[in-house]
């Protein structure tokens, strides 16, 4: 069955700091592994999205890495804002080829950033 | 930026009633789904819709769950007899192309549910 774990389920930092969260995925075949950032109360908004072939991929602050090998990625947060505090869900889509098929999400890292 | 925009934001019914819940996707996109997300727990998959029928659906779409595109504008979701359980964060999405390609999923704000 397709899965996705995502660690640390929840994570506090100060300010300004770094932080780097976690995932790995049993999805087969793959085809896109994708990060959205999820506010309290509202719907999940697109950070990145990369195929096998991409290592790396940024969005401002926000930079995801990719190793399709042994399936796992990472989701790195520089010089952390309070606006960052949120749930931080990865999400992997399995290769169909072609059509509207379902992603698997993992459950989220829930991000606290202190002042 | 167009978004997709889901009514009603808070939507309380009794068991056993049917609800309908409402969304208009972003214009130019021709992927539709629906997903929900029980209070604490991960977001998941219920359908997805593209040329006027439905693609995928997952083991919760059961025969109680069906969707429409009644017009070139709205996608609903409607709940035939809702029970407890059904009570969720309900989230439509739509894309310019299936999840297969490298195309963001744009979700709405989601419609709360709740099932008394």
């Amino acid at each position: 069955k397709n899965q996705v774990e995502q660690s640390p389920q929840s994570l506090i930092i100060l300010e300004g700091k770094n932080c780097t969260l976690q995932c790995n995925y049993t999805v087969s075949p793959f085809s896109n592994l994708r990060w959205y950032k999820q506010d309290t109360g509202r719907g999940p908004v697109s950070l990145t999205i990369m195929t096998f072939s991409e290592n790396t991929k940024s969005n401002g602050r926000y930079t995801a890495t990719l190793d399709a090998d042994t399936k796992q990625s990472s989701l790195h947060i520089t010089a952390s804002q309070l606006s960052d505090s949120a749930s931080y869900i990865c999400v992997v889509s399995p290769y169909s080829g072609g059509g509207a098929d379902g992603l698997t999400f993992g459950k989220g890292t829930h991000l606290i950033i202190q002042p | 930026e167009p978004e997709v925009t889901q009514t009603p934001s808070h939507q309380v019914t009794q068991m056993g009633q049917e609800v309908i819940l409402r969304c208009v996707p972003i214009s130019n996109h021709l992927y539709f789904y629906w997903y929900r997300q029980i209070l604490g727990q991960k977001v998941e998959f219920l359908v997805s819709f593209y040329n006027n029928e439905i693609s995928e659906k997952s083991e919760i779409f059961d025969d109680q769950f069906s969707v429409e595109r009644p017009d070139g504008s709205n996608f609903t979701l409607k709940i035939r007899s809702t029970k407890l359980e059904d009570s969720a964060m309900y989230f439509c999405a739509s894309s310019e192309s299936g999840s297969s390609y490298n195309s963001p999923l744009h979700f709405g704000n989601g419609t709360r549910l709740t099932v008394t």
